[in-house]
Parts: structure tokens; sequence; C-alpha cells
């Protein structure tokens, strides 16, 4: 089975701190994604990597960088967390694109992040 | 604006019904797939379908497409307490670059 982790369930942070949110997968898959989940607006892509050293916005980057320095490893950094950044994170990966499509992607537990 | 917009918002069943579910997008696609999230917790693959299929069944999930309307419907047969969750819909657009396009979803409730 295919397991991607998060590094933390529920992370509480002041306004201005640099917070780092961890994802590893454990399938060998080129592409991961970093979403976040409010209620009413779904989930937005802020952040994917189609493989190493590699990265590409996604619909709402702004706050937000990403690192990827091994394949298995995704991180989202929040460069000075902000409260409008409270939000659940759920980190996903995936294989090689589909014949004519994305594949399937599978998604960590979520992090429940507050900032005050 | 999104791409996939579900059809209803909120649902209420009662266990052993049959629980309907719709999805409608805008442009162009490779493929629909559809996930399950339980409260508080990641989302979980159900099913895709490319766009040259036009219905597809796992268990008790049946899944159609209608690419002439741009949508898609995900029926859950025989409803069980245990399927209550969010469910979404995700489209993968012609020419996006490979990213996934999620729904706000549809907040399914199964009375035992």
């Amino acid at each position: 089975d295919v397991k991607v982790t998060q590094s933390s369930r529920y992370l509480v942070k002041r306004t201005g701190e640099k917070v780092f949110l961890e994802c590893v997968q454990d399938m060998d898959h080129e592409n991961m994604f970093w979403y976040r989940q409010d209620p009413g607006l779904g989930l937005r892509l802020i952040y994917f990597s189609y493989d190493v050293k590699m990265k590409e916005k996604g619909d709402i980057p702004e706050g937000y960088s990403v690192s990827r320095e091994k394949k298995e490893r995704f991180s989202l950094i929040l460069e000075s967390a902000s409260t409008n950044q409270t939000s659940m994170y759920l980190c996903a990966s995936s294989g090689g694109g589909l014949a004519g499509g994305m594949d399937t992607q599978y998604f960590g537990p979520g992090t429940r992040l507050t900032v005050l | 604006s999104q791409q996939g917009e579900e059809d209803p918002q909120a649902l209420s069943i009662q266990e052993g019904e049959n629980a309907t579910m719709n999805c409608s997008y805008k442009t162009s696609i490779n493929n629909l797939q559809w996930y399950r999230q339980n409260s508080g917790r990641g989302l979980v693959h159900l099913i895709l379908i490319r766009s040259n299929e036009r219905e597809k069944h796992s268990g008790r999930l049946r899944v159609t497409l209608d690419t002439s309307k741009k949508s898609s419907s995900l029926l859950i047969t025989a409803s069980r307490a245990a399927d209550t969750a969010s469910y979404f819909c995700a489209t993968d657009p012609y020419n996006q670059g490979g990213k996934l396009i999620f729904g706000q979803g549809t907040e399914l409730s199964v009375k035992p």
C-alpha cells in the first residue's frame, strides 16, 4: 500500500514564525503536491513538483515556498506565518502520468495548522 | 473558479438507500476521479474514469461520465453508516500541466 506521511497532525504556531510542514511518500512517486483545504473553498493547490529539485506554482502560492531535495520528501514552508494561513494542509503523491491523463493521487492524513 | 462542482452540497439518507452525487465541469478533460474524505482525514481515491469511458463500477460504487454534458455522477448503492463522509470529484483538464482540480465536495450523512 502507498503510504504518505505528514510530520504533524496538529500544529500551533505564532504569527511571524517560520513553519515547516514535511511530507514523505514511500512509493517512489515522481509527483508530489501540497494543498490547503478550507470550509466552502474545497482543496486548493499551493505547489507541486514533478521531480527532485523541481517545483511549480499552483493556484495559491503566495506566502509559501517548497523544497524537494529528495524524491520521497516534499516540504512546504511558510516563511512568516499569518493568521490567514490557518488551515488544513494536505500532501499528496502520484506516479508518472497516465497516457492521456494524471494518475491517482495518494493523500497523507493532513496537518491542521493554527496560527495565533 | 472551480472546475468541478458537486451537487448537492449535502445529502442525508437512511441506511440501505442509494446515494447519488453529481459533478459538473467546464473544460475538456483527460479523466475524472472521485475521492472520499472522512472527517479530519486525508482523501482516499475511489475510482477513476477516463474521458473515453462512460461507466465504471467498483463494488457498491457506480460512476458515469457524460462528456457531452460535462458531468459525472457517483452512485453508492445500499448505503451504510460507514459511508458517511465527504465526496469530491477531481478533473484532469487538458493543457493544465497535469493538475487535478477538485470540487468543493458533497457531504453525505447515512443514518442508521
